[in-house]
């Protein structure tokens, strides 16, 4: 079956560059995608990339894309502590009908 | 702002209650959903709408009922639930279902 797996925790020093890692099965995937969760809020987009892509850079937001080993992740350049919080990794399978699968969240911790 | 909007964000009630959530869009979209998030486990999909159609259903429980008057409007009807149906119940939406979702900020649920 589908699964889309992340670590629960990373911690890093404000100012240092945070990278967030998203593995998945299926190779279906079309889009994956980045959502940040603040405390007491919903999920908001963070950015996403499509299947054909390796990278994409968005201001501070670099995500990477490595297909054969299915393996997304998240590198937020000089971290600051308004950036903890929680990371969602998300894919799209497209093969019979649409599927979002979402990773458990990884808690980012930014320490000042 | 996320343009999609949840009542009310917190809500207590005992199991013997009936309550409703609701989630209302203003993005234009048409397709929504609701996701359950616990602690410590992937966001969960309870219910995806297209065109006011339900078209995913993963097994939920009765106890949960959705209704989908029409494209701007989600409700989740509650009625007599389990204190481990406590937690966040998200409302998405997307243009299209294959689309990237945009969330709202959610309802904390304490069934005590």
């Amino acid at each position: 079956g589908e699964d889309v797996e992340q670590s629960l925790f990373l911690s890093v020093r404000e100012g240092d560059s945070s990278v967030i890692n998203c593995t998945y099965t299926d190779s279906s995937s079309t889009y994956l995608y980045w959502y940040k969760q603040e405390p007491g809020a919903g999920l908001q987009l963070l950015t996403y990339i499509f299947s054909n892509m390796d990278m994409k850079q968005d201001q501070r937001l670099t995500v990477l894309l490595n297909k054969k080993d299915k393996h997304l992740s998240l590198r937020i350049a000089d971290t600051q502590t308004g950036d903890s919080a929680i990371y969602f990794c998300a894919v799209l399978i497209t093969s019979g009908t649409y599927k979002y699968i979402f990773g458990t969240g990884t808690r980012l911790k930014v320490l000042a | 702002e996320t343009g999609v909007t949840q009542t009310p964000r917190h809500l207590v009630m005992g199991m013997t209650n009936k309550k409703s959530l609701k989630c209302e869009q203003h993005l234009g979209h048409n397709a929504m959903y609701w996701y359950k998030q616990s602690a410590k486990k992937p966001l969960e999909l309870m219910f995806v709408y297209s065109l006011e159609e339900r078209v995913e259903n993963n097994s939920v429980p009765s106890r949960f009922s959705p209704e989908c008057p029409n494209s701007s409007h989600l409700f989740l009807h509650l009625h007599t639930l389990q204190p481990e149906d406590s937690a966040l119940y998200l409302c998405a939406s997307s243009r299209g279902s294959g689309n990237e979702q945009f969330f709202g900020p959610g309802t904390r649920l304490t069934v005590l």
